[in-house]
């Protein structure tokens, strides 16, 4: 079985600072790992995805991950906050041939970007 | 190319009223999931279906809650009788069997229950 763990429900921080959003998972085989954000009153979108190629992913607005498997990490990150940034962000992990079941999310981080 | 469609997009109904929310997936997808969103318990997934047929209905909160996927693009999540309670944002998502089993969401559904 696989399972998400997200630190921190709540990030705040200062525009034009980093960014970093921290996911852990558990899996048992192989995994599939993605980022989603929400804006307020829309639904998830697909930030970016690791499906066993190269490590680093880079998704859209300037975001990126590092998949890590020695710490079982896929934390998300971005050099300089924007305040378009501002959303709810989540974590959700899949397992290769898991076939068609469900991505198990995680329970997300609200981030707030400060002027 | 449309992404995942829901309707209505917001509903305000009184307790005790069915409630019928619509999804039409992404052309070509195979499988669809309904979630629950809240405050308090943030994504909930309710149920899912591979190729038209319910898989895992373990999610549904009670009886008042059904969900049907009569033809590939098109389901129905239904409440009757509906309660407070239910008040949510209510999701749909899709996903192509081929793909990196990413799911693609559709824009929600409110549902407030007065």
């Amino acid at each position: 079985a696989q399972s998400v763990t997200q630190l921190g429900s709540h990030v705040s921080v200062s525009e034009g600072a980093l960014v970093l959003l921290r996911c852990n998972y558990s899996s048992s085989v192989p995994p599939y790992l993605f980022w989603y954000v929400q804006y307020p009153n829309q639904g998830l979108q697909l930030l970016l995805k690791y499906t066993s190629a190269a490590t680093l992913v880079k998704g859209i607005n300037g975001f990126e991950a590092e998949f890590k498997k020695s710490e079982t990490s896929f934390h998300l990150t971005k050099p300089s906050a924007h305040m378009s940034d501002a959303a709810e962000y989540f974590c959700a992990v899949s397992a290769l041939n898991s076939g068609n079941t469900p991505l198990v999310f995680g329970k997300g981080t609200r981030l707030s970007v400060i002027a | 190319d449309a992404g995942v469609i829901q309707s209505p997009r917001h509903e305000v109904t009184e307790m005790g009223q069915e409630v019928t929310l619509r999804c039409k997936p992404i052309s070509g997808h195979n499988s669809l999931f309904w979630y629950r969103q809240t405050m308090m318990r943030g994504l909930e997934l309710l149920i899912y279906f591979n190729n038209n047929v319910p898989i895992d209905d373990s999610g549904m909160p009670e009886d008042r809650f059904s969900a049907k996927m009569p033809n590939a693009s098109f389901s129905t999540l239904k409440i009757q009788p509906s309660e407070p309670r239910d008040s949510a944002v209510y999701f749909c998502a899709s996903r192509h069997s081929g793909g990196a089993y990413e799911q693609y969401f559709g824009p929600g559904t409110r549902l407030t229950v007065t």
